[in-house]
């Protein structure tokens, strides 16, 4: 079964503090994977997209690793900032035309 | 120029009655899909569009659930006799194409459904 998890399901850190969220998936054939910023009451952003042959992308403060042969997907907030406060969910698809597989996302609060 | 447009932002309605969610994508994005947000749940897929065509419908919950897209443009999502399950946000989103692997959806704000 297609499964894509996340932890931790929450996590509180300080201002300033770095830290790092974790996705696995079960999802065949894969195709590429995605991180998801969502504010609350707002439609997800798009952090970054990396496919199978890519290890490692960064955009701004955000920095996402892939392991394709474990299956295992991260992504590292450098230097938090209170509008990091958010869900990041990670996001698996199977190809070019088809349906993303969605975690049920991180709710990271960043405190002052 | 704008981004994906949903309306309306929030829907109450009685159990039993139908509604039309809208979605307008940004201009010029031929794919087009709609996901249900349940509270405390992950997104879960609903169907895509690539044009006026509808090649996934695989993650409509119900008979009761159906979708088009007119002009390859703006999409409706009907929702028949509603149940109180159907209470979510309904987000919709749009791409560019289909064709690149990595192609970017961009999302709308949601319609927030509540099922009295």
């Amino acid at each position: 079964k297609n499964q894509v998890e996340q932890s931790p399901q929450s996590l509180i850190i300080l201002e300033g503090k770095n830290c790092t969220l974790q996705c696995n998936y079960t999802v065949s054939p894969f195709s590429n994977l995605r991180w998801y910023k969502q504010d609350t009451g707002r439609g997800p952003v798009s952090l970054t997209i990396m496919t199978f042959s890519e290890n490692t992308k960064s955009n701004g403060r955000y920095t996402a690793t892939l392991d394709a042969d474990t299956k295992q997907s991260s992504l590292h907030i450098t230097a938090s900032q209170l509008s990091d406060s958010a869900s990041y969910i990670c996001v698996v698809s199977l190809g070019a035309g088809t349906a993303l597989i969605f975690g049920k996302g991180t709710t990271l609060s960043v405190s002052s | 120029g704008a981004g994906v447009s949903q309306s309306p932002s929030n829907k109450v309605t009685e159990k039993g009655k139908d509604v039309e969610l809208r979605c307008d994508p940004i201009s010029g994005h031929t794919a087009l899909y709609w996901y249900r947000q349940s509270l405390g749940q992950g997104l879960e897929f609903l169907i895509y569009f690539q044009g006026n065509s509808a090649p996934d419908k695989s993650g409509l919950p119900s008979d009761r659930f159906s979708a088009e897209r007119t002009g390859g443009s703006v999409s409706t999502l009907t929702i028949q006799r509603t149940q109180q399950e159907d209470s979510a946000v309904y987000l919709c989103a749009s791409s560019l194409n289909l064709a690149g692997v990595s192609d970017t959806q961009y999302f709308g704000p949601g319609t927030r459904l509540t099922v009295l």
